[in-house]
């Protein structure tokens, strides 16, 4: 069974910039989930869709960061316009659904730096 | 307010020793915990959980971890550590996966 799939693994991009980043999730999986990871921190969850709808996304800064699940399946996460504290890795992850009870599994990340 | 704490920031032990990873929650009901690990350049793999039951649970790759009440602690632990435990260890709670900030593990040989 695959894992779940990022991309692009880097990016690096210049302040004020836009920058979107992509996750293919586990198939069959209907909860996506997208989370932060600043260095030297654990991971912050910035949004959580089951299928194509938006569970929560209390902690996504709204003013810069959208995301989609147009179909229930594939994600994209955009940051416009980029700031230097957006530096971090963004994960993805997806369980086959919502609650604690199903294990979230984590793609490997895409590490952005914003100079 | 919900929050996880790793107290140690990083861990050095050597290979074959014992490891004790400390890991204490808020939380406001019967927290749903969990350990994970995370490896350079790779994904979080959960190593174990804790919902209900025997307080003592059993994972992956010969970790365990104790849930105590009374200390709102979720301690992780390994009998004899193994260079390839080299990692990042995360202690997270809650349906929403509130993690602590993480230990580092250096394994000297």
């Amino acid at each position: 069974e695959a894992g779940v799939a990022q991309s692009p693994r880097y990016k690096i991009i210049e302040k004020r910039q836009s920058v979107a980043f992509w996750c293919n999730p586990i198939s069959g999986h209907a909860t996506l989930y997208w989370y932060q990871q600043i260095l030297g921190q654990g991971p912050k969850l910035l949004i959580q869709f089951q299928n194509n709808g938006v569970v929560d996304d209390s902690q996504l800064p709204k003013d810069r960061f959208s995301a989609e699940r147009l179909k229930g399946v594939d994600s994209t996460l955009k940051i416009q316009p980029a700031k230097l504290e957006d530096s971090a890795v963004y994960l993805c992850a997806s369980s086959k659904t919502r609650g604690s009870y199903n294990e979230q599994f984590f793609g490997p990340g895409t590490r952005l730096t914003v100079l | 307010a919900q929050s996880v704490t790793q107290p140690d920031i990083h861990i050095t032990v050597s290979e074959g020793a014992s490891l004790e990873l400390r890991c204490n929650y808020s939380y406001g009901a019967t927290p749903y915990l969990f350990w994970y690990v995370q490896s350079p350049g790779q994904g979080l793999q959960l190593l174990l959980k804790y919902f209900s039951g025997d307080t003592l649970v059993q994972g992956i790759k010969g970790f365990e971890a104790e849930f105590k009440r009374s200390q709102s602690s979720f301690n992780l632990r390994k009998p004899s550590v193994h260079w390839s435990d080299a990692a990042e260890y995360f202690c997270a709670v809650g349906e929403k996966l509130i993690f602590g900030q993480g230990t580092e593990l250096s394994v000297k040989p």
